[in-house]
């Protein structure tokens, strides 16, 4: 299994909500990633994990809020979004920058809409 | 500073027309660089890594350290390579990944 899992792949959500994106990956991969894209434009690091463990916060807004339940998945859990942060948001894992392997194998993505 | 600039936002060329998409680096350590390919409607995915030195899809890229620069070539572009491509450095210690700011290549009958 070499891919990385997003769900959902929609979501249309108002500002007083509470929902959580999830990504999953059973490649062994010990480092995982969130990031953000808007339209026309490069995806944007948000957070890294890396072995289970918060290593990068890109000084993200506290109503993104990440969780690493364990080597395999990785949930964004959003709250009180405001409309700007519509956008597509991208789970990306790679393998362990000791062994030098850091290519890094990205989802589908989760195209978030907040009203 | 860690930073990549593709300088080009649109390249627009001709079938069979050769393309050099440019991709300059700035790092203080050594790089590790790659192309990203985002076609319509599909996800981000590996094109090239430099280490591997290797032609994917008749692509190629070589890292010049002289001039901090890992450009994409190809003799003869087709309409499929059509997409959105990415150069993307790697900063050790942090497994970070910091990305250009993309090159849209449409390619034309």
């Amino acid at each position: 299994d070499t891919e990385v899992t997003q769900t959902p792949k929609h979501l249309v959500m108002g500002m007083t909500n509470k929902k959580s994106l999830k990504c999953e990956q059973h490649m062994g991969h010990r480092a995982m990633y969130w990031y953000k894209q808007k339209a026309k434009k490069p995806p944007e690091l948000m957070f890294v994990y890396s072995y289970e463990k918060l290593s990068i916060n890109e000084s993200v807004p506290s109503r993104f809020s990440p969780e690493c339940p364990n080597s395999s998945l990785l949930n964004l859990h959003l709250h009180a979004l405001q409309p700007e942060d519509s956008a597509l948001y991208l789970c990306a894992s790679s393998q362990d920058e000791v062994r030098g392997e850091t290519e890094a194998f990205f989802g589908q993505g989760t195209r978030l809409t907040v009203v | 500073a860690q930073r990549v600039t593709q300088p080009e936002k649109l390249l627009s060329v001709f079938k069979g027309a050769p393309v050099e998409l440019k991709c300059n680096y700035s790092y203080s350590g050594s790089p590790e660089l790659f192309w990203y390919v985002q076609y319509s409607r599909q996800r981000l995915q590996l094109l090239l890594r430099h280490i591997s030195r290797e032609s994917i899809k008749g692509f190629t890229a070589d890292l010049n350290k002289g001039e901090t620069s890992f450009h994409l070539k190809k003799p003869f572009a087709q309409e499929e390579d059509s997409a959105m491509y990415y150069c993307a450095l790697f900063s050790g210690g942090y497994n970070k990944l910091i990305f250009g700011a993309g090159t849209r290549l449409a390619v034309h009958p």
